[in-house]
């Protein structure tokens, strides 16, 4: 069964539009972690943002906000304002395992294209 | 602080020959993965180590794949021999432990694209 679920294959946006990347997770353990990485197409992995199982609020960094439903297990990525420069492959991911040996489950990825 | 390094960027070769890729991690960063990434898929974790043990080999094929990480610093990894499903991008990544704050979060290198002809 997949952990993480991506149903949204890609996504086409105005310059400027707000836009949401869904994920789904599965676990059962009630400590984890969800991670959301860009994948620009020169390859690189790069960090967004992170939330915690037990964080009381959403996570924010600048223009990326989680929206986090720990109910529904459901860590939706919010991009505001996008730029050009968002278009790119985003994965939703999370972190399995306790101290030491702790890895990052990959959903399939949205590939995000962002229209001028 | 210098990133994750891996090399070499890009290789191409005949099936059944072999290959290998090296990484060398952030300093003082004791887990190293290697992630495989067939082109328009997730990464996919082949192997983990936390120091020069390995923790998760679990989806390594281990009939033609195989990876060390002597001293518990850079790590190795070889394909042999290759087939044609081996095609992909080999990420390595290195994380400190979780706690003091910690979240587990993965440094990636820019990773070695692998085509098998």
């Amino acid at each position: 069964a997949q952990k993480i679920t991506q149903t949204q294959p890609g996504m086409f946006v105005q310059e400027k539009e707000a836009v949401t990347l869904d994920c789904t997770y599965d676990t059962s353990d009630p400590s984890y972690g969800l991670f959301w990485y860009k994948q620009p197409s020169s390859g690189e992995m790069i960090f967004l943002i992170y939330q915690g199982s037990y964080d009381q609020q959403n996570a924010t960094e600048g223009r990326y906000s989680l929206n986090f439903q720990k109910a529904r297990k459901s860590a939706n990525l919010v991009i505001s304002a996008s730029q050009l420069g968002d278009s790119a492959m985003y994965f939703c991911a999370m972190r399995e395992g306790r101290w030491g040996a702790q890895k990052l489950v990959f959903g399939q990825g949205t590939r995000l294209t962002i229209n001028p | 602080e210098a990133g994750v390094a891996q090399s070499p960027r890009y290789k191409i070769i005949e099936k059944r020959q072999s290959v290998a890729f090296w990484c060398n991690p952030i300093s003082g960063h004791a887990t190293l993965y290697w992630y495989q990434q067939i082109l328009g898929q997730g990464p996919k974790l082949l192997i983990q180590f936390q120091n020069n043990g390995v923790v998760d080999d679990s989806q390594l094929p281990k009939d033609r794949f195989s990876a060390e990480r002597l001293k518990g610093v850079d790590s190795t990894l070889k394909i042999q021999p290759a087939k044609l499903e081996d095609s992909a991008v080999y990420l390595c990544a290195s994380s400190l432990p979780l706690g003091a704050g910690r979240t587990g979060e993965l440094f990636f290198g820019e990773g070695s694209r692998l085509t098998v002809l």
